[in-house]
């Protein structure tokens, strides 16, 4: 069983479209994460929800928005999407146990989604 | 702020010889200390972490990290490296209260038959 899964695997479409992408875990983890690695390999986190709740939102456009339905999902919209956009984006989680600390959990990653904005 | 500097950006190796990828950090308080790896087309993996006590832990696949506070440096080790070890590494560094979980830029292994 994959424990942190994503779909699609890969994403190419033009300019201008709107795209999402999934991401489920079945570890039982209550925070789950986003993360965009560039073409240097440079990994960044985007976001972070724990139990549905957003707690981390850095400095990403507001073309970007994460979507937690449930605290086993974490999903992606990117609106209007751009040629910077073209990247490898990773979806995470770690035991975080709300209102607990987290600061020392392992994270999980999932095997990433190669997004090619044309 | 925190940060993760590692200073190679590619190590080569022998196969069979001892390996070290170097990280540095810099963070305000006591840092969780972390070592990831990713294979080509894969997502990360987790190796090893340093939360607290003894400075040298021990990881999958036989590595080891020195936590070293005075030189804050968490140096990943293995005695001898296989070609199966090529890959990818990234350190990352969380801090007490913290919200991020910063990764390093990465450092490529290559071990040479």
């Amino acid at each position: 069983d994959t424990a942190v899964s994503q779909t699609p695997k890969y994403l190419v479409t033009q300019m201008g479209n709107d795209k999402s992408i999934k991401c489920e875990q079945n570890l039982g983890h209550d925070t789950m994460y986003w993360y965009k690695q560039d073409s240097k390999k440079f990994l960044k986190i985007m976001f972070s929800y724990n139990n549905k709740e957003l707690i981390i939102n850095e400095t990403v456009p507001n073309r970007f928005s994460p979507k937690s339905p449930d605290k086993a999902h974490l999903n992606l919209h990117i609106n209007s999407l751009e040629l910077g956009d073209s990247a490898v984006y990773f979806c995470a989680s770690s035991q975080g146990k709300t209102g607990g600390r987290s600061e020392t959990d392992t994270q999980y990653f999932g095997p990433g989604t190669r997004l090619t904005v044309l | 702020a925190q940060s993760v500097a590692q200073p190679e950006d590619q190590v080569n190796v022998a196969e069979g010889n001892p390996l070290t990828v170097k990280c540095t950090y810099s963070v305000s308080g006591n840092p969780y200390l972390f070592w990831y790896v990713q294979y080509p087309n894969r997502g990360l993996q987790f190796l090893l972490k340093y939360i607290t006590g003894d400075n040298l832990v021990k990881g999958s696949y036989g590595f080891e990290a020195e936590f070293n506070k005075s030189q804050t440096s968490f140096h990943l080790k293995k005695p001898s490296a296989l070609v199966s070890d090529s890959a990818l590494y990234f350190c990352a560094v969380r801090v007490l209260y913290g919200q991020n979980f910063v990764f390093g830029p990465g450092t490529r292994l290559s071990v040479l038959p």
